[in-house]
Parts: structure tokens; sequence; C-alpha cells
């Protein structure tokens, strides 16, 4: 039973320049979280997607965008890049869009921003 | 705004050495409170969901559980293997779905 698989594990990128991220949910999953994981922090809520829509977002600006596939993965797009926005992005999975804590994280993309 | 305060930071415990970790949270209306553990370089993992004050959960040698005001992840007799970052996350009820979490405990335990 495959679990939650993003890609890549690792990115270098500049300020200024655009990433995406990559995101496979659990099997049998429809719904995916982001979250971005500051060093020493906790994990922020970044935005939620289910039935291929932005469902909830968390504090976090424009800059920050995604989409979902009819297959259920999804993406994360980070334009513009700062300095601030190196961190490990983990997604994580649940079912039905259903409001629930119990998530299926990733082993994140781990981006460092130049 | 919803918070979550994790004590202590770190704790370093020997093998054996039962000790407890703290959550203090704010939040307009509790839907759930959530532990993870996250070992280094990987996702968090989840352990536990408590949804009202009074309630208690418990999985090997771990015990969480829940006041008004707080939760406590008790660990009894650890084992190195235990060692790991410990995060406390809350749910809001009418809010976003999305976790708060803290900043988290991170635990060692020596052999």
């Amino acid at each position: 039973d495959a679990g939650v698989t993003q890609s890549p594990t690792h990115l270098i990128k500049t300020r200024g320049q655009q990433v995406t991220l990559r995101c496979s949910p659990k099997s049998g999953h429809d719904t995916v979280s982001w979250y971005q994981q500051a060093l020493g922090q906790g994990p922020q809520f970044i935005f939620q997607y289910y039935e291929e829509e932005e469902r909830q977002r968390g504090n976090f600006p424009d800059r920050f965008s995604g989409h979902q596939f009819p297959n259920y993965s999804s993406e994360l797009n980070v334009n513009a890049l700062l300095l601030g926005d190196s961190a490990l992005y983990l997604c994580a999975s649940s079912l039905g869009g259903l409001i629930t804590g119990e998530l299926f994280f990733g082993e994140g993309s781990r981006l460092t921003v130049l | 705004e919803d918070q979550v305060t994790q004590s202590p930071e770190a704790l370093r415990l020997q093998e054996g050495e039962s000790s407890s970790l703290n959550c203090s949270y704010t939040v307009s209306g509790l839907r759930g409170l959530f532990w993870y553990r996250q070992d280094p370089g990987k996702g968090p993992e989840f352990l536990f969901t408590l949804y009202s004050a009074g309630e208690e959960k418990e999985k090997e040698r771990l015990k969480a559980t829940l006041t008004k005001k707080e939760s406590f992840l008790h660990i009894t007799a650890p084992k190195p293997e235990d060692s790991a970052t410990y995060l406390c996350a809350v749910q809001a009820s009418g809010g976003a779905d999305g976790l708060t979490f803290g900043k988290g405990t991170h635990l060692i335990i020596q052999p």
C-alpha cells in the first residue's frame, strides 16, 4: 500500500524564481493538504484541495497556489521566491474532504532559496 | 487566533525514566486535539486524536490526556526508539480545516 509520495525530495532555487512541488496521496485518499515547516517550527497550514478545488486556505500570500488533478494528485506552486520560503514542504492526505486531523504525511520536499 | 504552546522545548531522559510533555492551547471552539511524532527528515506520523476534556488514549508506552486548556503526553518507561519530536496540533470548529501545530518537544532517550 503506497503511502504519500512527494517529489522532488530536495531542491535549490534562487530568489525570484518559481518552484513546483508534487504530491501523490495515499492509495484510496482523495483530499490533499499542504503544510510549510520552517526549521525548528511546527508545520503551518497552506491550503487543502478536495474535488479539484481549493477548499480552505491558511495565512499565506497569493504567491502560493496549487492544483489537484482528477487522479487526486496535487501540485504546490510558489512564485517570486523569497529567502523566507526556505522550508520543508509537507503534503498530507486524507479521505472524503472530511474534517479530520488524522492526516498521512509524506516525507516532504526540502526547498532552499539562495 | 488559535495558539498551541508546547513545553519543554527539549527533554533528555534515561531509558526507563517516565515523564510528561505538555501542550497548552487557545482555540475558538475545539474540534479536536492531535498528537504526532516526527523523526528527523521525515513527515509527522499520526498518534492520537482527543475530542473532549477527560478523554484519554493509549498506545504502547504513550498515553494522551485532555483538559479544557491543555493536553499531556505521558511516556512510561521510554526506550531509545521513542526519541523523536512530538508535535501537538488543534483544529477549531467553524474555522479553517487546517491544523494549528505547536513547535514540538524534542525528546531524547538515552540508553
